[in-house]
């Protein structure tokens, strides 16, 4: 693995069904992120971990939620989809210092919820 | 309130400069991101202000004024690559970034 890496790609889902997105990183960074980008808007912010064993919940956090139970996954889970979940997902990882606040994604995750 | 201000669509030719502008609100700063985001690819990051000032890095620049919560970034001697979309991200006193809805630069023969 070289820096972050999502699972899967793309994903087709009915509404009304769990999923599980899956974000691994390797630089041992402390911070991660999971955002929604959605065509006109900004990247926002669902769910955020500042470090192993703790999250937090960021902008748009209801339908989703997250676990922190090493430094290397950050999985974010929908429990039951709906369609204005539908969006493009990006997880990132930092350091927690100066300019190591610099975010690096993921390749994204394509979602749609019908 | 937070609030990031970013034109939503430029046009520029190449070989030429251009200049992004981003106006910002928002609780704390701990510094000003510029991240380059091709369609259908992840954002990258370009560059990171935490002073007032210019700093340069290659063909991009990026500026920062913190009293009138603007900054920009540069971009000269356009190249067909350049075309995409560029976003503002300002971190908060939560260390959290708020990013502005990104400036697609369309980049002309």
């Amino acid at each position: 693995i070289a820096g972050i890496t999502q699972a899967p790609t793309s994903q087709i889902l009915a509404a009304g069904r769990r999923m599980t997105l899956r974000c691994t990183q390797d630089m041992r960074h402390n911070a991660m992120y999971w955002y929604r980008q959605d065509l006109g808007l900004g990247l926002r912010l669902i769910h955020y971990s500042n470090t192993a064993g703790t999250t937090g919940k960021g902008e748009v956090p209801d339908g989703y939620s997250v676990s922190r139970a090493n430094t290397d996954d950050f999985p974010l889970t929908l429990a039951s989809a709906v369609p204005s979940q539908t969006s493009v997902y990006f997880c990132a990882s930092s350091g927690t210092s100066g300019s190591s606040h610099e975010q690096f994604f993921g390749p994204g995750t394509r979602l749609t919820v019908l | 309130g937070q609030n990031i201000d970013q034109p939503t669509e430029m046009t520029a030719t190449e070989g030429a400069i251009v200049q992004i502008n981003c106006t910002y609100q928002t609780s704390g700063f701990n510094g000003l991101f510029w991240y380059q985001q091709h369609a259908g690819e992840a954002p990258t990051f370009l560059s990171y202000n935490v002073l007032d000032g210019l700093e340069e890095k290659g063909r991009f620049s990026s500026f920062l004024s913190r009293s009138k919560g603007y900054s920009y970034l540069l971009l000269k001697e356009l190249q067909m690559k350049d075309s995409a979309s560029y976003l503002c991200a300002n971190m908060d006193s939560n260390y959290q970034l708020i990013w502005g809805a990104g400036t697609k630069l369309i980049i002309k023969p």
